[in-house]
């Protein structure tokens, strides 16, 4: 049982070039979403998802597209990287345990670099 | 807008000394997450804190939740260096979203 799987774990991008941040998880979670982490801010959320072909933004979406097509995948694209892009970006899926009580997994992350 | 504050941001302290990290936010929730993040690494649960008045315990560390006062702690007891990481409290909201508070990073020096 992997969890949550992250890749790449470290990333270098040019300004205006875009990629995309893979998320997969194992545990049949109907809840995903990406956070990013920069000094002194905690973690933000940047998009969400409670279902295949279902998304929406959360306090920083913009500059980052989502899309997710099966229960197991949610990658995060960057359309044209920026440096204020440059953070840490992790993913987490999360399942309702009982009613109120959400139990999140977080991948290992991802630490973008764009120059 | 939800709001999550934390306090200190930065805790230096003796091994076996007590102190306690103060995680205030802004409107009414009903869960409360503490995790814990060593350098370079992921978040780490530690626990989660469902009603008013929940106290949990592990270790040398104790989390309780204050609904009416929107207020969340984390004691520490007796301090060693292994617990020296950041802490991070976070309110779940609208389901299933976290905000998080910004960090506590702790330095446990002998």
């Amino acid at each position: 049982n992997a969890g949550v799987t992250q890749t790449p774990k470290f990333q270098v991008l040019k300004t205006g070039q875009s990629m995309t941040l893979q998320c997969a998880q194992d545990m049949n979670h109907e809840y995903m979403s990406w956070y990013r982490q920069d000094p002194g801010m905690g973690l933000r959320l940047i998009h969400y998802s409670v279902g295949a072909g279902i998304t929406d933004q959360g306090e920083v979406p913009n500059g980052y597209n989502v899309s997710r097509s099966t229960t197991e995948d949610f990658p995060l694209r960057l359309l044209s990287a920026a440096p204020s892009q440059t953070s840490v970006y992790f993913c987490a899926s999360s399942s309702l345990i009982r009613e109120g009580f959400y139990g999140y997994t977080f991948g290992s992350g991802t630490r973008l670099t764009v120059v | 807008e939800l709001k999550v504050e934390q306090n200190p941001l930065f805790l230096s302290m003796q091994e076996g000394k007590n102190y306690t990290i103060y995680c205030n936010y802004s409107t009414t929730s009903d869960r409360l997450y503490w995790y814990r993040q060593d350098p370079g690494k992921s978040l780490e649960s530690l626990f989660v804190l469902l009603s008013n008045g929940a106290v949990k315990q592990e270790g040398r560390l104790m989390a309780s939740l204050d609904t009416k006062a929107r207020l969340s702690t984390l004691h520490i007891t007796a301090a060693v260096h292994d617990l020296s990481a950041t802490y991070f409290c976070a309110v779940g909201y609208n389901t299933d979203k976290l905000i998080f508070g910004t960090g506590t990073r702790l330095q446990v020096f002998p």
